[in-house]
């Protein structure tokens, strides 16, 4: 069975500092996807990124990047330079990519920025 | 549609009647996913579509719960003798396949479902 934990449950940060998620997952299946999502206070899961087991390429995207390691199997998610519009809850996901495509998530990690 | 749509979007319902949740996902997606949040907590999976046929309702908590879907279109979540303990956000999620079939989940704004 696949289990994704995010051991971090609440983070706060004062405005401008860079923040780390950590996201570490289970699975025996050597190909798998891999998901961050945010859910902001309206409730509404936003899709972030998308990474698959194959590229272990780092990404980074404007003040976001994520650093994937599957020696540690971890998914880590940065964002740097914080702002207030950050506040969220951000989820890590996993889903395979043969047999049952089931988005199996992580309890979450709620980040608050504060001002 | 242009994005997922869940109606109703809030429910307040007495213990013991049954409820229907209903999600429209966007045109054209085949998967359609619900899962079940509770105040504070993680996405817990309930059921998954492919077209009209469910290859996974492992998630679904008890007999009380069932779903079907239409086609390629509406999918329909009833609880039956709703329990205080269903209260939760249920929200519905829909995909399309690309390549391997992994898919990008596109989530609704949910059904906030409150049994007094």
């Amino acid at each position: 069975a696949q289990k994704v934990t995010q051991a971090q449950t609440e983070i706060s940060v004062v405005e401008k500092e860079d923040v780390t998620l950590d996201c570490v997952y289970e699975t025996r299946d050597t190909t798998y996807y891999l998901f961050w999502y945010k859910q902001p206070p309206s409730g509404e899961l936003v899709f972030l990124i998308r990474r698959n087991s194959f590229d272990e390429q780092n990404e980074i995207s404007g003040r976001y990047s994520w650093n994937f390691q599957k020696s540690t199997s971890s998914f880590n998610f940065t964002i740097t330079a914080s702002q207030v519009v950050d506040s969220a809850v951000y989820f890590c996901a996993l889903m395979l990519i043969q047999g049952a495509q089931k988005l199996v998530f992580g309890q979450g990690t709620r980040l608050t920025i504060n001002p | 549609g242009a994005g997922v749509s869940q109606s109703p979007s809030n429910k307040v319902t007495e213990k013991g009647k049954d409820v229907e949740l209903r999600c429209d996902p966007i045109s054209g997606h085949t998967a359609l996913y619900w899962y079940r949040q509770r105040l504070g907590q993680g996405l817990e999976f309930l059921i998954y579509f492919q077209g009209n046929s469910a290859p996974d309702k492992s998630g679904l908590p008890s007999d009380r719960f069932s779903a079907e879907r239409t086609g390629e279109s509406v999918s329909t979540l009833t609880i039956q003798r709703t329990q205080q303990e269903d209260s939760a956000v249920y929200l519905c999620a829909s995909s399309f396949p690309r390549g391997g079939g992994a898919n990008v989940l596109t989530f609704g704004a949910g059904s906030r479902l409150t049994v007094l």
